[in-house]
């Protein structure tokens, strides 16, 4: 098992550019998550998918759109990237749509927008 | 206010050391804790959960005073390894699966 898988690992992209994270798990998991971690800032919620064919805003939607494609695929796309989008971005996934499930983690994205 | 809020840290110990991190939350309904291990470039890992009546999990030992809003983890006989920022994790709003990240404390453990 792979677990959660991101691409790319790194990324630079200009001001008003954009991109697509990619991420798969392959834990057969319910819910996927996407968030962004800025120095001083903690992990901050972007999306989220509580199951197949749901999204739903999380705590700093605002500049992203998200696709749940299948039950394995959770995308994030930025569709002009802005310098305030310089971040790592991590994808997670949990079995269930349950606070008591932990959530797994991708070994993230670590984008620069100039 | 905060919804997690962690002690600053960095956290500077020597080896053997016993070192306590201290977590406050502000959403009373919250159900579920946990501490996660980040290190240094990496993602978050589940250290462990945290559950009323308290837990350890080898030299790790996690308590939770729902009272107080009060999570802690005490860390016994530090490890080199256990060198790494903890994460204090509490459950959001909703039944969505939703986790409110702490900052983390910075651990670091020297010879």
């Amino acid at each position: 098992n792979a677990g959660v898988t991101q691409t790319p690992k790194f990324q630079v992209l200009k001001t008003g550019q954009s991109m697509t994270l990619q991420c798969a798990q392959d834990m057969n998991h319910n819910s996927m998550y996407w968030y962004r971690q800025d120095p001083g800032m903690g992990l901050r919620l972007i999306y989220y998918s509580a199951s197949e064919g749901t999204t739903d805003k999380g705590e700093v939607p605002n500049g992203y759109n998200v696709s749940r494609l299948n039950k394995r695929e959770f995308s994030l796309r930025l569709e002009s990237a802005a310098p305030s989008q310089t971040s790592v971005y991590f994808c997670a996934s949990s079995p269930r749509s349950s606070s008591y499930n932990e959530q797994f983690f991708g070994p993230g994205t670590r984008l620069t927008v100039l | 206010r905060k919804e997690v809020e962690q002690d600053p840290g960095p956290f500077n110990v020597p080896e053997g050391a016993t070192v306590a991190f201290n977590c406050t939350y502000s959403n009373s309904a919250s159900q579920s804790f946990f501490w996660y291990r980040q290190d240094c470039r990496k993602e978050p890992k589940l250290l462990m959960s945290v559950y009323s009546s308290g837990n350890e999990d080898g030299r790790f030992t996690a308590q939770l005073n729902r009272a107080s809003q009060y999570i802690s983890l005490l860390i016994r006989d530090s490890k080199l390894s256990d060198s790494a920022t903890y994460l204090c994790v509490v459950s959001g709003w909703g039944s969505q699966g939703n986790l409110i990240f702490g900052k983390g404390t910075k651990l670091s453990v020297k010879p």
